[in-house]
């Protein structure tokens, strides 16, 4: 069965700082991969995905993240966090043929500090 | 433009009671239809998934259920509920057919208090 693992369930920051939020998967099969932000009162929303092709993909706001198959791993970075950043973000994977079932991670709180 | 649709927004019911909530989706057809159900620290764990009319899977054994009775409409219901059900309930669709266009986009949720 598919499952998603994210590291940090709380992580707090000053803005400028680097952020990278950890996301593994279990799956033995291709997958699909994206990131999800839900802001404050927001929908929860795409953040970025990968499908295919060049593992580091780039997504809104400055966000990006990095597919490394041999560590069943997608982590979430950005080189400098702003207050607005503050959110909850869940990683998910979907299984490349027949992925009709998307399994989300937990999820991690990010809080900036101005 | 595709839009999705949750009422109730907010909901506070008595143990024993039942439940319907209904999502629909608008500006697309034979969507993939899901319910959600969003826990603090659990994520998002899904409930049942739909990928035809009158086609349910369910992913978690619970006291609740789910129906498409039209191909955008989908139905989160519960004959009596419990305190364990509340919570915060999310419907959410994604497009069928081909492999490049399957994020899922969600709808404003509906938060449920069972009392």
């Amino acid at each position: 069965a598919q499952s998603v693992s994210q590291h940090n369930h709380h992580v707090i920051l000053s803005e400028a700082a680097s952020l990278e939020l950890g996301c593994n998967y279990s799956y033995g099969g291709t997958v699909n991969l994206f990131w999800y932000v839900q802001y404050p009162g927001q929908h929860l929303q795409l953040l970025l995905k990968y499908f295919s092709g060049d593992p580091l993909v780039k997504g809104i706001k400055g966000f990006e993240a990095e597919f490394i198959k041999s560590k069943f791993s997608f982590n979430l970075r950005k080189p400098s966090v702003q207050w607005s950043d503050t959110a909850e973000y869940f990683c998910a994977v979907n299984a490349r043929t027949g992925g009709f079932k998307t399994i989300f991670g937990a999820g991690t709180r990010l809080f900036v500090k101005a | 433009s595709q839009t999705i649709h949750q009422w109730p927004a907010t909901l506070v019911q008595p143990v024993g009671s039942p439940l319907s909530l209904e999502c629909t989706v608008e500006g697309t057809s034979n969507p993939n239809l899901y319910w959600y159900r969003q826990a603090a620290g659990r994520g998002l764990q899904l409930l049942f998934y739909s990928v035809g009319i009158g086609q349910i899977s369910s992913e978690v054994p619970q006291n609740l259920s789910a129906s498409r009775p039209q191909d955008r409409q989908f139905i989160l219901s519960s004959k009596k509920l419990l305190l364990s059900d509340s919570g915060f309930y999310l419907c959410a669709w994604r497009i069928t057919s081909g492999l490049i266009n399957n994020e899922q986009f969600f709808g404003p949720g509906t938060r449920l208090t069972v009392l």
